[in-house]
């Protein structure tokens, strides 16, 4: 079966704008999770959603921000764009929601960097 | 905050030679996976530990959990090229939240 979609894989924006970052998940996982990867930090926790509803959240500003469609799939916003939020955007799919031991499956990541 | 930490941060290897990577943290984790990221994809999910004490064997590859739930160690037996690429380890502390993800060991194997 096909895998977790991330577009787009790169992309470069310039301080002050805001992207958009969309996941299909694997077709009958409800859950997605965003995490953002940096060399500095590795993989942190931005947030989850299960069935339209954000089930948790990491430790991130307000200027990131997500959402779940009926069909699974997910978007996440990041707006007004800092250098530091310049990293690889990794959207990963689960049957159930943070059940601690279900598999976590990746998509390549979308490459966001700020200029 | 709950940190995993994981040792060495890097390794760089001839290929035939054997391996240990560890992942420790202060508190007991409810279950704890390893995941295997190569360069421009997503980390793949290697293996899942519940239990103490558990070792788990895939192929070339061993998963230790430690007794206490606060340690795992990854080993790998005749390293190869193959083997090239960023080892996660992934701890969740209860059930029902969300793993948190120690930074890595990159491990380079030379052929």
């Amino acid at each position: 079966k096909a895998g977790v979609t991330q577009t787009p894989r790169y992309l470069i924006k310039t301080r002050g704008q805001q992207v958009t970052l969309s996941c299909s998940p694997i077709s009958g996982h409800r859950s997605v999770s965003w995490y953002q990867q940096t060399p500095g930090q590795g993989l942190q926790f931005l947030f989850e959603y299960f069935s339209e509803t954000q089930r948790n959240k990491g430790n991130f500003p307000g200027r990131f921000s997500g959402r779940q469609f009926s069909n699974s799939r997910s978007e996440m916003n990041v707006s007004t764009l800092e250098l530091g939020d310049s990293a690889l955007y990794l959207c990963a799919s689960s049957l159930s929601a943070g059940v601690g031991t279900g598999e976590l499956f990746f998509g390549e990541g979308s490459r966001l960097t700020v200029l | 905050t709950q940190l995993l930490e994981q040792s060495p941060q890097f390794l760089s290897i001839q290929e035939g030679e054997n391996l240990t990577v560890y992942c420790n943290s202060s508190s007991v984790f409810s279950s704890l996976q390893w995941y295997r990221q190569e360069p421009g994809e997503g980390p793949v999910l290697l293996v899942t530990v519940v239990t103490g004490g558990e070792v788990k064997k895939l192929k070339r590859l061993t998963f230790q959990f430690g007794d206490a739930r606060k340690d795992s160690s990854l080993h790998i037996t005749a390293a190869q090229p193959g083997d090239t690429g960023l080892y996660l380890c992934a701890g969740a502390y209860n059930y029902g939240q969300n793993f948190v993800f120690g930074p890595g060991t990159r491990l380079s194997v030379l052929p």
